[in-house]
């Protein structure tokens, strides 16, 4: 299975830019590269999901490296509630044994 | 509001029992993952079905079981429930089985084995 290296932990001031790396440089020609949230106490929250282009939501944007091997996760101005632990996963598209595994994530903290 | 539903949120057992923890996916969402998550541990996959069949397959416990039923809920049966088994217990869905699509988590069911 392609793999995912993400920094243990980040921190970030409240209402400025966030970026999140997340590297995959085994990934395949296929696969989707999901970004999901965990915050305290809570079910794990979807937050971007893409392939090749760069994508936007109303939660963030994703920036793909041209080559693939690299994604980052911006949030745009992080606030409080964004302080979680964020998942870079990669998928391949078609049913069969396509399990969503988690790994250990980023741990995001947000300071006032 | 995910569209997730799992219930019990909470539920209190003894050592030995045997407890059904269900989940009814989003609406028009074939495919369904459980997930195991102790104190301050990560999220541990345990298995995923796909319209009523087995799809994959994690470190899902022999006293562990689930299957997916005609109307796309789910059910995951915990049997000689040990003290270790305490948890939270994740259930997500998505449209599809692979990543095409995102998948949407419930709430959780935490389980305390006493």
């Amino acid at each position: 299975d392609a793999k995912t290296t993400q920094p243990n932990s980040m921190e970030s001031n409240e209402e400025e830019p966030v970026h999140l790396p997340c590297n995959h440089s085994t990934i395949s020609g296929t696969d989707y590269i999901h970004w999901y949230r965990q915050l305290p106490s809570q079910g794990p929250e979807y937050v971007i999901h893409g392939l090749t282009s760069n994508v936007n939501n109303r939660m963030a944007s994703l920036a793909i490296a041209e080559d693939r091997k690299s994604s980052t996760l911006i949030l745009h101005r992080a606030t409080l509630r964004d302080a979680a632990v964020y998942y870079c996963i990669l998928r391949p598209p078609y049913s069969g044994n396509t399990p969503l595994v988690f790994g250990k994530g980023t741990r995001l903290s947000v300071i006032a | 509001d995910s569209g997730v539903t799992q219930t019990p949120k909470h539920l209190i057992t003894a050592t030995g029992q045997r407890v059904t923890l269900r989940c009814s996916p989003r609406s028009g969402d074939l495919s369904v993952y459980w997930y195991q998550q102790s104190l301050d541990q990560g999220l541990q996959f345990l298995i995923q079905y796909y319209n009523g069949e087995e799809r994959a397959k994690g470190n899902i416990l022999e006293r562990f079981s689930a299957q997916q039923f005609p109307d796309l809920h789910s059910e995951l049966n915990l049997s000689s429930l040990e003290l270790g088994d305490s948890a939270l217990y994740f259930c997500a869905s998505s449209v599809r089985a692979g990543g095409r699509t995102e998948a949407f988590f419930g709430q959780g069911t935490r389980l305390t084995v006493v």
